[in-house]
């Protein structure tokens, strides 16, 4: 079974600076995905960022960029310039390739920016 | 190309009735997975199905959920004998292969209210 763990229930900050959202995970499995999925309050789930676990880089989309630690399975989301669209509920998720596998979903983080 | 189309956005229910949740997945998606998302909780796998077999349904209720991709038309999610506990956001997410869950994408999600 795998897990995903995000520990901050919210995080606020000012429009144009930078915010990291944090994301642990556990899994038995080599080869998994990892997700950052935006929820705006149109409830539309919105896939930011994704890496593969063999990426040894970082994946980067524009203003949002993660720092994947595989060692540590820490998984952050690190949104820079945030904007008053940023706000959202944001999900980390956790897919491997093996067999009975699902998209395990953290409990989210509802990210509030401030103009 | 329309997306993952979900109907209805909103559905009320008095307990005790069904509820009938439809998703029609993209275009040449064969594979559709369907999510449950209670209030300020993350989406939790309910069920994956591939047209006309349900391939794994370890996150389904035992009692009163069922599921189906039929050879035509949308996915179902049927509840019977609604009860206020499943009142929840039900998201169905659609992808071309098992390995394409790395390319799903998320329908707008049906709430449903028990009343």
């Amino acid at each position: 079974a795998q897990t995903v763990t995000q520990s901050q229930p919210e995080m606020s900050v000012q429009e144009a600076e930078t915010v990291t959202l944090s994301c642990t995970y556990d899994t038995s499995e080599s080869d998994y995905y990892l997700f950052w999925y935006k929820q705006p309050p149109s409830r539309q789930m919105i896939l930011v960022i994704r890496q593969e676990a063999y990426k040894q880089q970082n994946a980067t989309e524009n203003r949002f960029s993660v720092n994947f630690q595989k060692a540590a399975k820490s998984f952050s989301l690190k949104i820079s310039d945030s904007q008053l669209g940023d706000a959202a509920m944001y999900f980390c998720a956790c897919f491997h390739t093996g067999a009975n596998s699902k998209l395990t979903f953290g409990k989210g983080i509802t990210l509030s920016v401030r103009p | 190309n329309a997306g993952v189309m979900q109907n209805p956005r909103h559905l009320v229910r008095r307990r005790g009735q069904e509820a009938r949740l439809r998703c029609s997945p993209m275009k040449g998606h064969s594979h559709v997975y369907w999510y449950r998302q209670l209030p300020e909780e993350g989406l939790k796998f309910m069920v994956y199905l591939q047209k006309e077999n349900i391939i794994d349904e370890s996150g389904m209720p035992k009692e009163r959920f069922s599921a189906e991709f039929p050879k035509e038309g949308p996915s179902i999610l049927r509840i019977q004998q609604v009860v206020r506990g499943d009142s929840a956001a039900y998201f169905c997410a659609s992808s071309p292969s098992r390995q394409g869950i790395a390319e799903a994408f998320f329908g707008q999600g049906t709430r449903l209210t028990v009343v």
